[in-house]
Formats: structure tokens, sequence, C-alpha cells
């Protein structure tokens, strides 16, 4: 069965700063890949998403994550933090044929000023 | 973009009642609805999908006669939650994907915060 494992479960950063949020996973295919973003109280929004092609994706707000196969990894990048970006980070799996999504336990990110 | 919206957002109840979350895609055909649970500072736990015409599939150790789900149309799915006590308490999140295409990301609500006195 597919597992999503997300090493960190809470990142400080100061205003400004690089961030990137680490997810691997445990899957036989590739499956397909995906990072939301919630803010306390609400939903999930979609940042971004992998499904095949280019291993370097764009999202949203700025973020981009990279897909590397060899290291079953999937991790999300921002080049510079706003203090906006303060929330619970979580990374998903699917496999390329159904819509059975697991979720990883989530990061929490705090934004020092 | 695809909305989904659920309601109510917040429901705060007796013991032993039973409190009905509908989840509605708003601008989409949404075959297949899927309903979350996510305890504090815990991720998402998927509780069963929900199929347009069909009976719902229960992940394991969901009990479906506790949480009812009816997915009567292509836009609308409800979760009930009957008899209600304390321990079902949670936050509970609905999604749902466009069509029948697999590589459609889910689109998720915003929850609904059920509290059981």
């Amino acid at each position: 069965a597919q597992s999503v494992t997300q090493p960190d479960i809470h990142i400080t950063v100061s205003e400004g700063a690089s961030l990137e949020l680490r997810c691997n996973y445990s899957y036989g295919a590739t499956p397909y890949l995906f990072w939301y973003v919630q803010s306390p109280g609400q939903g999930l929004q979609l940042l971004l998403k992998y499904f095949s092609g280019d291993t370097l994706v764009q999202g949203i707000k700025g973020f981009e994550a990279e897909f590397k196969r060899s290291q079953s990894s999937f991790n999300l990048r921002k080049p510079s933090v706003h203090w906006s970006d303060a929330a619970e980070y979580f990374c998903a799996v699917s496999p390329y044929n159904n819509n059975d999504m697991r979720f990883g336990a989530g990061t929490r990110l705090t934004v020092k000023p | 973009g695809a909305v989904v919206s659920q309601h109510p957002s917040w429901v705060i109840c007796k013991s032993g009642t039973s409190v009905k979350i509908e989840c509605r895609s708003l601008d989409f055909q949404a075959t297949t609805m899927f309903w979350y649970r996510q305890f504090p500072k815990q991720s998402l736990m998927l509780m069963a999908t929900s199929n347009e015409g069909s009976k719902a599939t229960y992940e394991q150790g969901v009990e479906k006669d506790k949480f009812l789900i009816n997915h009567a149309s292509l836009t609308l799915s409800t979760l009930t939650v009957t008899s209600a006590h304390p321990e079902d308490s949670s936050f509970y999140i609905c999604s749902a994907s466009p069509g029948q295409n697999f590589n459609q990301p889910q689109h998720f609500g915003d929850g609904t915060r059920l509290s059981i006195l």
C-alpha cells in the first residue's frame, strides 16, 4: 500500500528565508503527487501537483516542488517565505489508476518576523 | 477554479443527537466524493469514498452504521453522524474530483468542526 512520510513535524523559518519541506513516498509505481496547504480551521488548498513530464513543477503562491524518482521524494520549496505562508502543509499521493489519496502527517510552518 | 462547499462549518450538539454534514460541488459534477476526519494537529484520515448512486466504500475501522453517507446526486454528498458522542468530536472534511479521470486532483471543502457535548 502506498504511504507518505513527512519527516519534519514543525519547521520555523525567518521571513524572507528559503524553505524546503520534505516528502517521501512509498509506492510500487510512480504515483500522482500533491502538496496541499491548510490554514487553521480551514480546508485544504492545492498548491501544486505532479502527474508526469517535467519533474520540477510550479504551483501557486511562489511554491515549487521537484519529483526525484531515485529518492522517492517530492520536496516543496519556496525561495523567500512570507509571514502569510505560516500554515500546515500536507504532501499526498494517489495511485495513477484511482482516487485513493493518502496524506502525510503534515508539517507545521512557523514564520518568524 | 473548482469549488467545493461544505455546510455547516461548525456545529455543537448534545450527545445522542444525529448531525448531517453536506458537501456540494458547485461548478462541476463529482462522481466520487471523499470524507475525511482530522484530529487536532494530525493528518487527514480517509473515512469513506462516496460514489454517486451506489453505496459508499468505508475504510477499515470506520463504522458504516455510525457514519451514514449518501451521494444522491452528482453534486451532493452527505455524512450523517448518528447518535453522536463526545468521542465523535472532530474536524470533518469532504473533497471531490471532477469527472472520471484519475489525474484530477481532489478539491476540498472548508471542513466542519463538530463538537459533541
